[in-house]
């Protein structure tokens, strides 16, 4: 019975490059969040998906984020133009359903680092 | 609204303690109050969550305390140990909104 998991656990990428975080969420969970954490501080809603869709990205920077979660395959928190305030660690939780009062798992994290 | 408030920002107690952690939203329609326990390097863990129908959870050595019509529910971590140090979040809403999160230290 594995957990939400999430890779690469660590992730160093230059100024400019990309930045692909990869999430699978528990097996029958078809609802993911993406939350980001800054040194020292909580946890920032990012994203909400689910199957194919993208219910709620109220969180998500206008430029360079992305996200998606298809049909098959784990779930994609993608970055382009890595910058140097990118550095954070990157979580996602899954859940059953979309209800509140539903638990949600999280992943142990990606940590990014922009060198 | 949509944020949520947590304090304090850091806590130190000695074993045996009952450090509390407070937090205070502004959003009616959430309806749902988790808190997680984080250790470093680490994802979030549930620890305990409730919704605004009680005023009182207990789970094991945690408690929930909720005030509906001040917006604002506590932790409280009985006989506190050592192995509870960590930093604990607040959380409110289905696609949970965090606190600032609190980093409790018990002195052994």
């Amino acid at each position: 019975n594995a957990g939400v998991m999430q890779n690469p656990r660590h992730l160093v990428r230059r100024r400019g490059q990309e930045a692909r975080l990869r999430c699978s969420p528990m097996k029958g969970h078809s609802h993911v969040y993406w939350y980001r954490q800054l040194p020292e501080e909580g946890l920032k809603f990012m994203v909400y998906l689910q199957k194919e869709n993208i219910i709620d990205e109220s969180g998500m920077p206008k430029e360079r984020f992305s996200a998606e979660f298809p049909k098959e395959g784990p779930s994609i928190l993608r970055i382009q133009q890595v910058v140097r305030g990118d550095s954070a660690a990157y979580f996602c939780a899954s859940s059953p359903t979309p209800d509140q009062n539903t638990e949600a798992f999280f992943g142990q994290g990606t940590r990014l680092t922009v060198v | 609204q949509q944020q949520v408030k947590q304090s304090p920002q850091s806590l130190i107690v000695q074993k045996g303690g009952i450090p509390i952690i407070n937090c205070a939203y502004e959003n009616t329609a959430f309806d749902y109050f988790p808190w997680y326990q984080q250790f470093p390097g680490k994802g979030p863990a549930l620890l305990i969550a409730i919704r605004p129908d009680v005023s009182e959870k207990k789970e094991g050595r945690f408690t929930i305390s909720f005030n509906k019509s001040a917006k604002q529910f506590s932790l409280h971590i009985m006989d506190s140990q050592p192995g509870d140090s960590a930093t604990y979040f607040c959380a409110a809403g289905g696609k949970l909104i965090f606190g600032q999160g609190t980093e409790l230290s018990v002195k052994p």
